[in-house]
């Protein structure tokens, strides 16, 4: 099945400052999204994206689907902003999200 | 947005009974909806695809026996554990995918505990 890498695994960071996630995937994707996860297991929507750029408010994310890789940025960062990152793609044979790993953000005051 | 309800949040059992975790998609229609198991400090693992009106699909070592999917409506899917035992215990998400859609939207999960 498709394999999903995230890196890095683990960061930390002052508030204030921006930071990059990466994801790749080994094969061709019909869908790929990128979530929060909170200290309360609910896992928030950040982007539907198998191509392309989108923005929302701080935080943004490339997929570039010829090269097999996504990056989420966050801008800013916030304390709120800490927590647990996952991507998740479809493949062209499946109709679930497989997970990535996951980057566990922690942003201090 | 699409709201998928997830119940009970959070359960605690002994060991031997079973437990029936509902997921319910509140302002669509899903035909596929999806069972996630989540073990503390690791990501989500694909356990069964469920198909409304027919059978579930389970990944890989994943026992059906154990873990009874039931996709009765285009809105209700529930995962019944079986004979629950403390190896069960974790966090299970559901997710839905609208009809005609392809973004997956899940519900808040559930901690299970067996004692």
């Amino acid at each position: 099945g498709i394999q999903v890498e995230q890196s890095p695994p683990d960061l930390i960071l002052q508030e204030g400052a921006n930071s990059t996630l990466r994801c790749n995937f080994s094969d061709s994707v019909n869908n790929l999204q990128w979530f929060h996860q909170n200290p309360w297991g609910q896992l928030i929507n950040l982007f539907y994206i198998p191509s392309g750029t989108k923005q929302n408010g701080r935080l943004s994310a490339t997929t570039v689907a010829t090269e097999r890789y996504s990056l989420l940025y966050i801008s800013s960062s916030q304390t709120t902003d800490s927590g647990v990152y996952f991507c998740a793609v479809v493949d062209q044979a499946g109709t679930a999200l497989i997970f990535g790993k996951g980057t566990t953000l922690s942003v201090s005051s | 947005g699409a709201v998928v309800s997830q119940h009970p949040s959070r359960v605690i059992c002994k060991s031997g009974t079973s437990v029936k975790i509902e997921c319910r998609s509140l302002d669509f229609q899903a035909t596929t909806m999806f069972w996630y198991r989540q073990f503390p400090k690791q990501s989500l693992m694909l356990m069964a695809t469920s198909n409304e009106g027919s059978k579930a699909t389970y990944e890989q070592g994943v026992e059906k026996d154990k873990f009874l999917i039931n996709h009765a409506s285009l809105t209700l899917s529930t995962l019944t554990v079986t004979s629950a035992h403390p190896e069960d215990s974790s966090f299970y998400i559901c997710s839905a995918r609208p009809d005609g859609g392809e973004k997956l939207f899940f519900g808040s999960g559930t901690q299970l505990s067996v004692l």
